[in-house]
């Protein structure tokens, strides 16, 4: 089946303690990119990356980074999570870029302590 | 004046109706735009893409006015299944890489 997949789903983390969100999809996907969905902000792209070892900022990426080092994964990290970075976090692929269908993963929901 | 403004809702039908959202958008260079539907708690997914033409997709009909940067979907006959929030999402430039997601406009569909 395609898909995305996130793990974890769900997250409860402290202050400070380093964490990794993973994503990956097995549609042979070229863009990849995550969002964080706030209730009154919308989705709000973080990173995005067009293809392996290409990656860049979106809106809203002070607090974040990622990597690309194959084409199906695409993990977020938070080096020292604040809370601030409670949120609903979405992963999304498309074939090219974003002119195309975005597939989202099923959401990974957040909360720093 | 922000980038992709919806309005917020919610909208309250009973079934059968029909119902309208539009949605603005700031920037004239602006290239694509889609409506995706949104599930209390569940990932977006792509309702339909908007073409300059119009198009419809059996009870959806969604249209672009560029001269005064708007697009509208039209949802007839509505369904309870319908109820969701319907996200209006913009590329601001040929070639750019991010999208603009509108805050979204939630869809709650009575018997």
């Amino acid at each position: 089946e395609a898909q995305v997949t996130q793990n974890p789903r769900y997250l409860i983390t402290v202050t400070g303690k380093k964490l990794t969100v993973t994503c990956s999809q097995n549609m042979n996907h070229e863009y990849m990119s995550w969002y964080r969905q706030d209730p009154g902000l919308g989705l709000r792209q973080i990173y995005y990356s067009m293809n392996v070892e290409v990656t860049d900022k979106g809106d809203v990426p002070e607090g974040y980074k990622v990597s690309r080092k194959e084409k199906r994964n695409f993990p977020l990290i938070l080096e020292s999570p604040s809370p601030n970075q409670t949120s609903l976090y979405f992963c999304a692929s498309s074939l090219k870029g974003v002119g195309e269908t975005q597939y989202f993963g099923p959401g990974t929901r957040l909360l720093v302590l | 004046r922000k980038e992709v403004e919806q309005d917020p809702g919610p909208f309250n039908v009973p079934e059968g109706a029909t119902v309208a959202f539009n949605c603005t958008y700031s920037n004239s260079a602006s290239q694509s735009f889609f409506w995706y539907r949104q599930d209390c708690r569940k990932e977006p997914k792509l309702l339909m893409s908007v073409y300059s033409s119009g198009n419809e997709d059996g009870r959806f009909t969604a249209q672009l006015n560029r001269a005064s940067q708007y697009i509208s979907l039209l949802i007839r006959d509505s369904k309870l299944s319908d109820s969701a929030t319907y996200l209006c999402v913009v590329c601001p430039y040929s070639g750019y890489s991010t999208l603009t997601f509108g805050k979204g406009t939630m869809l709650l569909v009575s018997p």
